[in-house]
């Protein structure tokens, strides 16, 4: 994999399922993974940062986990709610660049009540 | 209080003048980022600075000019617009590097060229 890679496109999910997404990205050059919630017109917003090889987050109802020998990362959503209805962006930090994001395409959220 | 703000939101303006777009962070981060949304929708990063210097130049046209007035400050000046500059442009910051550290965005600055 040469590039971040978000699967699926988009998801339509009923109130109250549990859903989840990929992110893969290079694991020969990596350092951290971000993972970002974006609606539109607004600032995207951080949900994690992670680094280590099996490293788990979480943050109320949202969670992500990181593969960093095989370059990818999960983020879960648990008993997703309309407001839950964003696009959610991951993006690599490189090992020889430290200062650059590199972003997937995202994976777009819609949450019907 | 808007951590990062930018200005202006909506711009439209026709091919060949020269427009600036300014970003301001009230964070007290040391780098600062303009990133651009591009037709397929990743977000790409143009240039970095940090403490005012730059440290990333994306293979950017010469026509887009940061500037760094002081480690608060990144505007982003383009000349000679064209139509294939229509985008959203995003200024951001973060306390050093991104290694380990978040990045805070701007809410955005549509251009759109005619």
């Amino acid at each position: 994999i040469l590039n971040v890679e978000q699967s699926p496109q988009s998801l339509h999910v009923q109130e109250g399922d549990s859903t989840n997404f990929t992110c893969s990205f290079p694991s020969s050059n990596f350092y951290a993974l971000h993972w970002y919630r974006w609606e539109t017109a607004k600032s995207p917003e951080a949900l994690f940062v992670m680094t280590l090889n099996g490293d788990e987050k979480k943050k109320g109802r949202i969670s992500a986990t990181l593969n960093t020998k095989e370059g990818y990362s999960y983020l879960y959503i648990k008993g997703s709610q309309p407001e839950d209805s964003a696009t959610y962006l991951c993006a690599s930090s490189p090992m020889d660049s430290s200062y650059k994001l590199i972003f997937g395409s995202g994976t777009r959220l819609l949450v019907r009540p | 209080d808007t951590a990062v703000s930018q200005t202006p939101k909506y711009l439209v303006t026709q091919m060949g003048n020269d427009k600036s777009i300014k970003c301001e962070q009230n964070l007290g981060h040391d780098t600062m980022y303009w990133y651009k949304q591009d037709s397929k929708k990743f977000l790409k990063i143009m240039f970095s600075y940090n403490n005012k210097e730059l440290i990333i130049n994306e293979t950017v046209p010469n026509r887009f000019s940061p500037k760094s007035p002081d480690k608060a400050h990144l505007n982003l000046h383009i000349n000679s617009l064209e139509l294939g500059d229509s985008a959203v442009y995003f200024c951001a910051s973060s306390p050093g590097t991104v290694s380990g550290n978040t990045i805070y965005f701007g809410e955005g600055s549509w251009l759109t060229v005619v």
